[in-house]
């Protein structure tokens, strides 16, 4: 079945450090990438997405790259703001198919927590 | 445009009560999703709905667990009788999933119910 392992937390940066989580997945056939991400007491947002390998996806200055020959998706930020405070979601989703119980269920990594101080 | 509404956003019961969780998707979804979070964890699908139909319960615990879309708009999911590993967040989420197939569109989240099981 499908699964995202994502590195093991948290991260505790000061601002305007780079900041990297990684992602990695196994998955049969061609899924779409995803990072979400949670801040306190509000609900899963969407970051940024990729749905085919090599494509980029991008969103306030964080950025993840398709990688399927390393089958990875890692998330990346040049420099993190304390408002970056939050948790990150890995996921990956099958999509459309034809039939299949899988369509447009998500599979999520365990989080990983963030924290940026001043 | 009103996001994905849950009630209630806290819940305290005792074991072996019955509780419900209510959610209202975005206005035209005709996909919904309950999802578990357990602390710590990323998010685990229960159901997805595409209008009325479930058409993925198979994470579903059916024993205990129920849920509906009578009308293809809102749901409602049930647990009866409450068992004290039940206490986590549930989290719904609503998409617009195209007929026409391609990679799969977001799923917007709501900000989840936390249940504590006394």
């Amino acid at each position: 079945g499908n699964s995202v392992t994502q590195m093991e937390g948290p991260v505790t940066l000061s601002e305007e450090a780079f900041l990297t989580i990684n992602c990695t997945y196994t998955a049969t056939g061609y899924p779409s990438l995803f990072w979400y991400v949670q801040y306190p007491g509000e609900g899963l947002q969407l970051l940024l997405k990729a749905t085919k390998a090599d494509d980029k996806g991008s969103n306030k200055g964080f950025e993840a790259t398709y990688r399927k020959e390393t089958t990875s998706f890692h998330l990346e930020k040049g420099s993190v703001q304390v408002s970056d405070s939050a948790v990150y979601f890995c996921a990956l989703s099958d999509g459309f198919g034809a039939g299949g119980t899988s369509y447009g269920k998500l599979t999520f990594g365990q989080g990983t927590i963030l924290t940026v101080h001043p | 445009e009103a996001g994905v509404v849950q009630s209630p956003r806290y819940k305290i019961i005792e074991k072996k009560q019955p509780v419900a969780f209510w959610c209202n998707p975005i206005s035209g979804h005709n996909t919904l999703y309950w999802y578990l979070q357990n602390l710590g964890q990323g998010p685990e699908l229960l159901i997805r709905y595409e209008n009325e139909e479930a058409v993925d319960d198979s994470q579903l615990p059916k024993d205990r667990f129920s849920a509906e879309r009578l009308k293809g708009v809102d749901s409602t999911l049930k647990i009866q009788p409450a068992e004290l590993g039940d206490s986590a967040v549930y989290l719904c989420a609503s998409s617009l999933e195209l007929i026409s197939g391609g990679a799969s569109n977001e799923q917007f989240f709501g900000p989840g119910t936390r249940l504590t099981v006394l």
